[in-house]
């Protein structure tokens, strides 16, 4: 079964540092896979897909499969980048979605 | 472009009742999806319709129902609510042309449900 990890629950940096949040996860097909940001109050957002290779909000994505990971990385975080970050895999011909449990962001001066 | 609306946004229910959350999606998004999320189990899987039919399924009781009408709107239903019924329920829409994706999927802001 399709797995998808996020082994961080918070995550504390700076304002200016890097910023690295890891996903890994388990899938015998080929996935696609998303980032999704939650600002507080706010509903879930689509930040990221693997698919179109953007840059969304100074935020970038690799999907390396050979490590099935698919880490999103900042420069320089922000203090608007604080927010609940979950990671998903949808499957190839299924319109399902499974989540990470959730990487919290907090950006402090 | 209208984004995907959920009604009500907030439920309050007695144990052993049963209630219907509401979902509209985006005009042109044949397919709509359920979760539920919980601090315990975080964001799951319910289920998904398009274009009226269920194609997926996932790992809840028979209690959670659902269906979607001829214009996507689509409907949850949980009878004989329990006390872990209490959660943020979203649904999220998303465009796909057979098996191609063509956008990500698109969520409402939830229908909160508190049982008591």
């Amino acid at each position: 079964a399709q797995r998808v990890t996020q082994p961080e629950k918070l995550l504390s940096v700076f304002k200016g540092a890097p910023v690295e949040l890891k996903c890994n996860y388990s899938y015998s097909g080929s996935p696609e896979l998303f980032w999704y940001v939650q600002y507080s109050r706010q509903r879930l957002q689509l930040l990221l897909r693997h698919i179109s290779r953007e840059s969304i909000k100074g935020f970038t994505a690799d999907l390396n499969k050979g490590e099935t990971s698919f880490h999103l990385k900042k420069p320089f975080a922000q203090e608007e980048d604080s927010a609940m970050y979950y990671c998903a895999l949808d499957e190839a011909t299924a319109s399902k979605l499974t989540f990470g449990t959730g990487t919290r962001l907090q950006v402090t001066l | 472009k209208a984004g995907v609306t959920q009604t009500p946004r907030y439920l309050i229910k007695t144990r052993g009742q049963q209630v219907t959350l509401s979902c509209s999606p985006i005009s042109g998004h044949r397919s709509v999806s359920w979760y539920q999320q919980t601090p315990g189990q975080g964001l799951q899987f319910l289920f998904e319709y398009f274009s009226e039919t269920q194609r997926n399924k996932g790992n809840f009781p028979g209690r959670f129902s659902g269906r979607q009408f001829s214009n996507s709107r689509s409907e949850m239903n949980v009878s004989t609510l329990e006390l872990g019924d209490s959660a943020l329920y979203l649904c999220a829409s998303s465009f796909r042309t057979g098996d191609h994706f063509i956008y990500g999927y698109t969520f409402g802001s939830g229908t909160r449900l508190t049982v008591v």
